[in-house]
């Protein structure tokens, strides 16, 4: 069955820095793994997709992520955070055939000035 | 743009109410989710639709039940709340088209209160 862990819980960075968010899937097929983000009290926003092809994704806000198939990872990143990037960020994996998702359990990032 | 709206930020029922939770959304999309949203636990999925007056059950489908007579609309219904039903919850539709699959458009949650 499809999983995927978000191995850290919560990551705290000063403003200015670079980030890197782990997302580490289990599936047998090529997966169709996705970036969400949940701003305190929303609901959540699509930040990247990748389907196929190339397997450096750029998403909105900034954010990329790479597709690393030998690792089963798809690490979320960003050269420079800034304050308004303090969200809880939510990897997903799409489960087979019927148009599901499997989230993680998410990542908070705390932003410091 | 696309739109997702839940008919509630926030809410607050009593114990043993029966509870209604709307989800409309314009895309005509044809799948509609209801997840709920617990601290350390992610997003869980109750429910699901894969077409109108089609529905099947998520992980944790347990205390719920779901409506979708129309195709823009997805109820949730709490049949008699309880207070370890006190939760966000996320409603999300996404396409049948194969060029974007599984991706899901989210409401901005309402956040449940059973005292």
């Amino acid at each position: 069955a499809q999983s995927v862990t978000q191995p850290d819980i919560h990551i705290t960075v000063s403003e200015g820095a670079s980030l890197e968010l782990r997302c580490n899937y289990s599936y047998g097929a090529t997966p169709y793994l996705f970036w969400y983000v949940q701003s305190p009290g929303q609901g959540l926003q699509l930040l990247l997709k990748y389907f196929s092809g190339d397997t450096l994704v750029q998403g909105i806000k900034g954010f990329e992520a790479e597709f690393k198939r030998s690792q089963s990872t798809f690490n979320l990143r960003k050269p420079s955070v800034h304050w308004s990037d303090a969200a809880e960020y939510f990897c997903a994996v799409g489960r087979g055939s019927n148009y599901k998702l499997t989230f993680g359990k998410g990542t908070l990032l705390t932003v410091n000035p | 743009d696309v739109k997702v709206t839940q008919s509630s930020r926030y809410l607050v029922k009593r114990t043993g109410e029966k509870v209604f939770l709307e989800c409309v959304q314009d895309m005509d999309h044809e799948n509609m989710f209801w997840y709920r949203q617990d601290p350390g636990l992610g997003l869980r999925l109750i429910y699901f639709s894969y077409d109108v007056k089609m529905k099947e059950k998520g992980d944790i489908p347990e205390g719920y039940s779901v409506s979708r007579e129309k195709k823009e609309r997805f109820s949730l219904i709490l049949e008699s709340a309880s207070t370890n039903q006190t939760s966000m919850y996320l409603c999300a539709s996404s396409s049948h088209d194969r060029l974007i699959p599984y991706e899901q458009y989210f409401g901005p949650g309402t956040r449940l209160t059973v005292t």
